[in-house]
């Protein structure tokens, strides 16, 4: 079965500092892979999304993933943290091959630190 | 053109109760998901449905069902009320074009039953 994985439910790091946010799937075959941002008290929004082709994804607010099939992961990276992206952020991947149906990992909560 | 928009915001419910909770979808888009997510978890595919049928399941029981009218529109109704169906219910809404597009999330409803 389809599933994605995120390590470190709690990340801190400081303004200005590197933000890694790691996701791995697990997949028998090539995978759709999402990252949504969901703000306090708010819905989910589109960080970026990996189909087909360049697997170095960039996506707004800075953010871009990589995907490594040999390591079947998909981590989010920022070089430079900013306060306005604490924030919780899931990996999703499809559910049953349609990209509009999607398993998401537990989330990861970014805290950014002053 | 508008984005998804869900309601109500918050509900407050007792156990036993049933519960119904609507969403619009965006505009020019014919299919709408649901999710529950509770809280400190990613949210979990409920249902979804694509020119008024149901158009896929994930693992929850019968006493959630769903509709889609005519204008795409989208209720999400839960009978018996359980102390576990507190969560943030989300809607999603894609465009027509199969299943390889993005979802667009509505901000939900918080839904707490006691």
């Amino acid at each position: 079965a389809q599933s994605v994985t995120q390590l470190g439910s709690h990340v801190s790091v400081s303004e200005g500092a590197l933000v890694l946010l790691r996701c791995n799937y697990s997949s028998s075959v090539p995978p759709y892979l999402f990252w949504y941002v969901q703000y306090p008290n708010q819905g989910l929004q589109l960080l970026l999304k990996y189909t087909t082709g360049a697997t170095l994804v960039k996506g707004i607010n800075g953010f871009e993933a990589e995907f490594k099939k040999s390591e079947t992961s998909f981590h989010l990276t920022k070089p430079s943290a900013h306060m306005s992206d604490a924030a919780e952020y899931f990996c999703a991947s499809p559910y049953g091959g349609a990209t509009n149906k999607l398993i998401f990992g537990t989330g990861t909560l970014l805290a950014v630190q002053p | 053109e508008t984005g998804v928009t869900q309601s109500p915001t918050h509900l407050i419910k007792t156990r036993g109760q049933q519960v119904t909770l609507r969403c619009s979808s965006q505009s020019g888009h014919n299919t709408v998901s649901w999710y529950q997510q509770a809280l400190g978890q990613g949210p979990q595919f409920i249902f979804q449905y694509y020119r008024e049928e149901e158009n896929g399941r994930g693992n929850f029981p019968p006493r959630f069902s769903g509709l889609q009218f005519p204008n795409y529109s989208s209720e999400l109704n839960v009978n018996a009320l359980e102390l576990d169906d507190s969560a943030l219910y989300l809607c999603a809404s894609s465009p027509p074009s199969g299943g390889r597009d993005t979802q667009y999330f509505g901000p939900g409803t918080r839904l707490t039953v006691l």
